[in-house]
């Protein structure tokens, strides 16, 4: 099973400072990873599929890198709106895994 | 865009079966995979089952094997998941999601309904 490793479990930000995530797999994926922003009574969203490519909507602030094992999402200058749960996931290897998230708050 | 609305949750005792349906709004609903994507409370995403668009094959992750099927109506434009034994670990919001293809490889899911709950308690 590939096993998705998201640290830190939280991250504090203000307004308008950059954000980068971290996910890391256990084995090589290639490029298939995706990122997904989870807020409290929403839908999750599409951010990044095949690791660097932007879904449809998704603002250019939003950027994702990495391939193989290492993988990043790199939010430029945070809006009020990007505070959420972030989710990485690989749809390369069955069972398909999410990591376990990182929570992206106001500091 | 499409929207999906899923339903059917609510509180089963254990051991008991629920049967979760997942509506689309979109014509095009036979092009795509779908998938069932849960979150326990207080926890992070777990993938559940995917089915192709035509219905085979489906996968299921190990610990819903054997319990949980996947299954589809493309005339009615609804996605289902039969919940069998269920049991307490299988408490959580169940969402539904599409894929962006008719395909289980490269699994990415574009588009997702706002859930529905499942409680499993005696």
């Amino acid at each position: 099973e590939i096993v998705l490793t998201q640290s830190p479990a939280t991250l504090s930000f203000s307004p308008g400072e950059r954000a980068t995530l971290s996910c890391r797999a256990n084995h090589n994926i290639g490029s298939h990873l995706a990122w997904y922003q989870l807020k409290p009574g929403h839908s999750p969203r599409l951010l990044i599929f095949d690791a660097s490519n932007r879904a449809t909507g998704i603002p250019a602030r939003f950027s994702g890198s990495g391939s193989g094992t290492d993988f990043t999402l790199t939010i430029s200058s945070l809006e009020p709106q990007d505070f959420a749960v972030y989710y990485c996931h690989q749809g390369s290897t069955w069972p398909l895994t999410f990591g376990g998230g990182t929570k992206v708050e106001i500091k | 865009e499409v929207h999906l609305l899923e339903s059917g949750g609510g509180l089963i005792q254990p051991g008991g079966s629920l049967r979760l349906s997942c509506a689309a709004s979109e014509v095009t609903f036979s092009n795509y995979a779908f998938t069932w994507v849960r979150q326990a409370p207080g926890k992070g995403l777990e993938w559940v089952a995917s089915i192709s668009a035509i219905g085979a094959p489906t996968k299921y992750a190990p610990s819903v094997r054997g319990r949980f099927t996947i299954s589809r109506d493309n005339f009615r434009k609804t996605l289902f998941l039969q919940m069998n034994s269920l049991r307490a670990e299988d408490t959580a919001l169940y969402y539904c999601a599409r894929g962006i293809n008719a395909y289980l490889e490269n699994a990415v899911f574009d588009s997702w309904g706002r859930g529905t709950v499942v409680t499993v308690s005696s």
